[in-house]
């Protein structure tokens, strides 16, 4: 079935740090990729989405393209903020039930 | 906010009782999806449903049982507790039965069984 692979955690960085958090994906047919983020204590909330192949999902900073070639979807942010801390999944949307696929989850932490 | 509401936040329970988690979608939400986060297992997929159909079913085991209600609302029953049981649990919404939109999450309970 489909599945979705992310680094293990935790990533540690400094305050103003470049991020990367590597996400791939295995699907059949052309899923919908998702990033969500989990702030401690709290549900998930959408940081981006891509439904197509090259598109590039953004919000606050973050960015992330929807790569068919190498089934990735991998999440970068240029300066990382200490309220960047949390933990963030990728996900996929399958085309066959709908339902969200996600992966084991990253724990970023930002020091100052 | 998400506007998906979750009930109770937090719950602590024996072993073998059994519980009800509800659950209020999005104005106009369609489709309400649970999913349990426990630290061993990750976010898994329990149950969907779908404008008071079930739609799909996950990893929920046989002690658990969900149902939709017509005003969409919908209630995930926990039966025989384990202790193995205790984790959060998630439910969302979306609009439609899938297509290509993001599903909603609420805050989530937090079921402690001792």
């Amino acid at each position: 079935g489909d599945s979705v692979t992310q680094m293990e955690g935790p990533v540690t960085l400094s305050e103003e740090a470049f991020l990367t958090i590597n996400c791939t994906y295995t699907a059949t047919g052309y899923p919908s990729l998702f990033w969500y983020v989990q702030y401690p204590g709290e549900g998930l909330q959408l940081l981006l989405k891509a439904t197509k192949a090259d598109d590039k999902g953004s919000n606050k900073g973050f960015e992330a393209t929807y790569r068919k070639e190498t089934t990735s979807f991998h999440l970068e942010k240029g300066s990382v903020q200490v309220s960047d801390s949390a933990v963030y999944f990728c996900a996929l949307r399958d085309t066959g039930f709908q339902k969200l696929v996600f992966g084991t989850g990253t724990r970023l932490l930002v020091s100052p | 906010d998400s506007g998906v509401t979750q009930t109770p936040k937090h719950l602590i329970t024996a072993t073998g009782q059994r519980v009800t988690l509800r659950c209020s979608p999005r104005s106009g939400d369609l489709s309400v999806y649970w999913y349990q986060q426990s630290l061993d297992q990750g976010l898994q997929f329990l149950i969907q449903y779908y404008n008071g159909e079930e739609r799909a079913k996950g990893n929920i085991l046989e002690r658990f049982s969900a149902q939709q209600f017509p005003d969409l609302h919908s209630e995930l029953n926990l039966s025989s507790l384990e202790l193995g049981d205790s984790a959060l649990y998630f439910c969302a919404s979306s609009p439609i039965q899938g297509g290509r939109t993001e599903a909603f999450f609420g805050q989530g309970t937090r079921l402690t069984v001792v």
